[in-house]
C-alpha cells in the first residue's frame, strides 16, 4: 500500500512565523503534491513537483514556497503565515512520468493549521 | 472557477438506504475518480474510470463513466454509519487533478 505521512496532524502559529509542513511518501512516486481544502471550496492545489529540485505552481500559489531536494520528501513553507492560511493542508503523491503519468492521487491524512 | 459540479451537496439517509451522487463537468474528461474522506483524514480512491460507459464497482460502491464523458456518478448501496464522510470526484484538466466541492453524507443508525 501506497504510504503518504505528512509531519504534523495539528499545528498553531502566529502571524508572521515561517512554517513548515513536510511530506514523505514511500513508494518511490516521481510526482507529489500540495492542496489546501477550505469548507465549500474542495480542494485547491498550490505547488506540485514532477521531479527532484522540480516544482510548478498550483492554483494558488501565493504566500506559499515548496522544497524538493530528495524524491521521497516534499516540503510547503509559508514564509510569513497569516490568519488566511489558517486551512487543512493535504499532501499526495502519484506514480510515472509525462504522457504516463497516472492521475491516481494517494494523499496523506493532512496538518490542520491554525495561524492566530 | 469550479470546473466540477458535484450534487448534491449534503444527503441525510438512513441506515440501509442506497445513496446516489454525480458529477458534471463543463469539459470532456478522459479519467473519472471517485475519493472518501473520512473526518479529519486524508481522501482515499475509491474507484478509478479510464472508458466513457464503464461501470467499476468496488464492494457497495458502484461508479460510472458518463457516455458523453462530462459526467460520473457513484451508487452506495445498503449504507452503513461507517459510509459517513465527504466524497469527492476528480478529473483530469489541463494535465492537473480537478476536484469537486464534495458531498457530504450522513448516516443516521
Amino acid at each position: 500500500d501506497v504510504k503518504v505521512t505528512q509531519s504534523s496532524r495539528y499545528l498553531v502559529k502566529r502571524t508572521g512565523e515561517k512554517v513548515f509542513l513536510e511530506c514523505v511518501q514511500d513508494m518511490d512516486h516521481e510526482n507529489m503534491f500540495w492542496y489546501r481544502q477550505d469548507p465549500g471550496l474542495g480542494l485547491r492545489l498550490i505547488y506540485f513537483s514532477y521531479d527532484v529540485k522540480m516544482k510548478e505552481k498550483g492554483d494558488i500559489p501565493e504566500g506559499y514556497s515548496v522544497s524538493r531536494e530528495k524524491k521521497e520528501r516534499f516540503s510547503l513553507i509559508l514564509e510569513s503565515a497569516s490568519t488566511n492560511q489558517t486551512s487543512m493542508y493535504l499532501c499526495a503523491s502519484s506514480s510515472g512520468v509525462g504522457q504516463g503519468a497516472s492521475y491516481e492521487q494517494y494523499f496523506g491524512p493532512g496538518t490542520r493549521l491554525t495561524v492566530t | 472557477g469550479q470546473q466540477l459540479n458535484q450534487s448534491p451537496q449534503s444527503m441525510f439517509i438512513q441506515e440501509g438506504e442506497d445513496v446516489s451522487m454525480n458529477c458534471t463537468s463543463s469539459s470532456i474528461f478522459n479519467t473519472w475518480l471517485w475519493y472518501k474522506q473520512d473526518p479529519g483524514e486524508g481522501p482515499v480512491l475509491l474507484i478509478a474510470l479510464y472508458k466513457a460507459g464503464e461501470l467499476t464497482s468496488n464492494g457497495r460502491l458502484t461508479a460510472q463513466f458518463g457516455i458523453t464523458r462530462k459526467d460520473s456518478f457513484l451508487n452506495i448501496s445498503a449504507s452503513i454509519p461507517s459510509d459517513v464522510g465527504i466524497y469527492f470526484c476528480a478529473g483530469p484538466l489541463r494535465g492537473k487533478l480537478t476536484f469537486g466541492q464534495g458531498t457530504i453524507l450522513t448516516v443516521h443508525p
